[in-house]
């Protein structure tokens, strides 16, 4: 079974600044579907940016972009120029391409506080 | 505007109650889900469905049953056999093709054991 694993159970940055946050999976297939989703205090869970192993260039959305790793299986999410609303709760996911298997498996998350 | 409707946004049970929380989306997805959130737990599996009237567990399924007789509709009992059910639970529907793939969340229910 796949696992994600957020080493990070906390993280805070200044705003304005940039903070990186990191998530490495194990898996043993070569194309797949990576995520990160945000959770802010309403505990409404909204996609933040996604990247399929296949493509090598990384996805950025914004302010939001991704360091994938394909060989390391890391695939950490960059946060520039911090906003207060940027404060939640992150959850890296990932997806296996096989047919049937459409369930994501979730890290345990990342807490992001933003000090003004 | 579609999405994914879950109610009552709280929900309190009694020891030995059944209930049920529902979930219902207008995306025209063919795949649904259930997943269970405790603190410092993240997302973890119960149910999935992907297509109607077929549904299969995740990994935590004892104590929950589901059903899937339309499309639209995944509904969720927790069952008085689930010892610990006091959590946030969120529904998903899944799109997978190519061009715009990921999941749509429910605004999510909080149950309570009272």
């Amino acid at each position: 079974a796949q696992t994600v694993t957020q080493s990070q159970p906390e993280m805070s940055v200044q705003e304005a600044e940039t903070v990186t946050l990191s998530c490495t999976y194990d898996t043993s297939e070569s194309d797949y579907y990576l995520f990160w989703y945000k959770q802010p205090p309403s505990r409404q869970m909204i996609l933040v940016i996604r990247q399929e192993a296949y493509k090598q260039q990384n996805a950025t959305e914004n302010r939001f972009s991704v360091n994938f790793q394909k060989a390391a299986k890391s695939f950490s999410l960059k946060i520039s120029d911090s906003q207060l609303g940027d404060a939640a709760m992150y959850f890296c996911a990932y997806r296996s391409p096989g047919a049937g298997s459409y369930q994501l498996t979730f890290g345990k998350g990342t807490k992001l506080s933003v000090i003004p | 505007d579609g999405g994914i409707t879950q109610s009552p946004k709280y929900l309190f049970r009694k020891e030995g109650q059944n209930v049920t929380l529902s979930c219902e989306q207008n995306l025209n997805h063919d795949a649904m889900y259930w997943y269970r959130q405790d603190p410092g737990q993240g997302l973890r599996l119960i149910y999935y469905s992907q297509i109607v009237n077929d549904f299969q567990k995740g990994d935590i399924a004892e104590g929950y049953s589901v059903s899937r007789e339309k499309k639209e509709s995944f509904p969720l009992t927790v069952t008085s056999a689930q010892k610990n059910p006091t959590a946030f639970y969120l529904c998903a529907s899944g799109r997978w093709d190519r061009l715009n793939y990921g999941y749509t969340f429910g605004s999510g229910t909080r149950l309570t054991v009272v």
